[in-house]
């Protein structure tokens, strides 16, 4: 079974950068399919931010993509998220997935961490 | 801000069946995109419940469903429950802002 947990601090400073690493079990990274990252501000609805592929192969969400970098680290079978300058509005439960990509069309999130608490505040 | 909309909420009795719809444009859903469905357990992280428009993932009962048609898609419960007292939000691609979108969330109460 399938599982991803994410990691990282749960507070974050105005301006500074949220940094997230997701570490998969029961799958290999490298074996293929994309990564990715959802977030949910607290009450609100879901929004995609990016995914990579083994390969590095990135897709950001252009509302997000000036501040957005997300990396894999195959030998530890972990991808990871940074988001810069960040406000509060970027206050949310973020959610490492893993991502059903054969092409545009059909794409989906199989496979979702539990999700972490990010709070932007000084 | 969500490109595909929902009902806030809906409700119904155990036993009965309830639809949510979830409404597009010709740049997602009236595109050819396909929608999926996730259904979110308070304080739990989404889970798959449909893919590819109307197909269950293995371990979803068949008492969920799903369906699409021109620039919309719907989601069916039939026999409500009151474990399926959760959030459920559809997504799908959108070509114009170049990424996936989800739907605004509606929240189902069993009464």
């Amino acid at each position: 079974q399938v599982h991803l947990q994410e990691s990282g601090p749960g507070l974050v400073k105005p301006s500074e950068t949220l940094s997230l690493t997701c570490t998969v079990s029961g799958y290999s990274i490298s074996s293929g399919y994309y990564w990715g990252w959802v977030r949910q501000p607290p009450g609100e609805g879901l929004e995609w931010i990016g995914k990579i592929y083994h390969t590095g192969n990135t897709y950001y969400n252009p509302s997000l993509k000036s501040r957005v970098t997300i990396s894999v680290d195959t030998s530890n079978n972990q991808f990871s998220l940074k988001l810069s300058s960040v406000t509060a509005a970027d206050t949310a439960v973020y959610h490492c997935t893993r991502v059903y990509s054969f092409t545009a069309s059909t794409d989906y999130f199989d496979y979702w961490g539990q999700g972490t608490l990010v709070t932007v505040s000084s | 801000q969500s490109v595909l909309t929902q009902p806030p909420s809906v409700s119904g009795a155990p036993g009965q069946r309830v639809t949510i719809s979830c409404t597009g444009s010709s740049s997602n859903i009236g595109a050819g995109y396909d929608v999926h469905w996730y259904q979110q357990l308070p304080g739990t992280a989404p889970k798959l419940l449909i893919y590819g428009n109307s197909n269950r993932p293995s371990g979803v009962p068949d008492r969920f469903s799903g369906s699409k048609s021109g620039t919309s898609a719907s989601l069916a419960i039939s026999g409500l429950q009151a474990e399926d007292e959760a959030d459920y939000y559809c997504q799908s691609y959108d070509s114009s802002l170049s990424g996936y979108v989800f739907g605004t969330g509606t929240k189902v109460t069993v009464l």
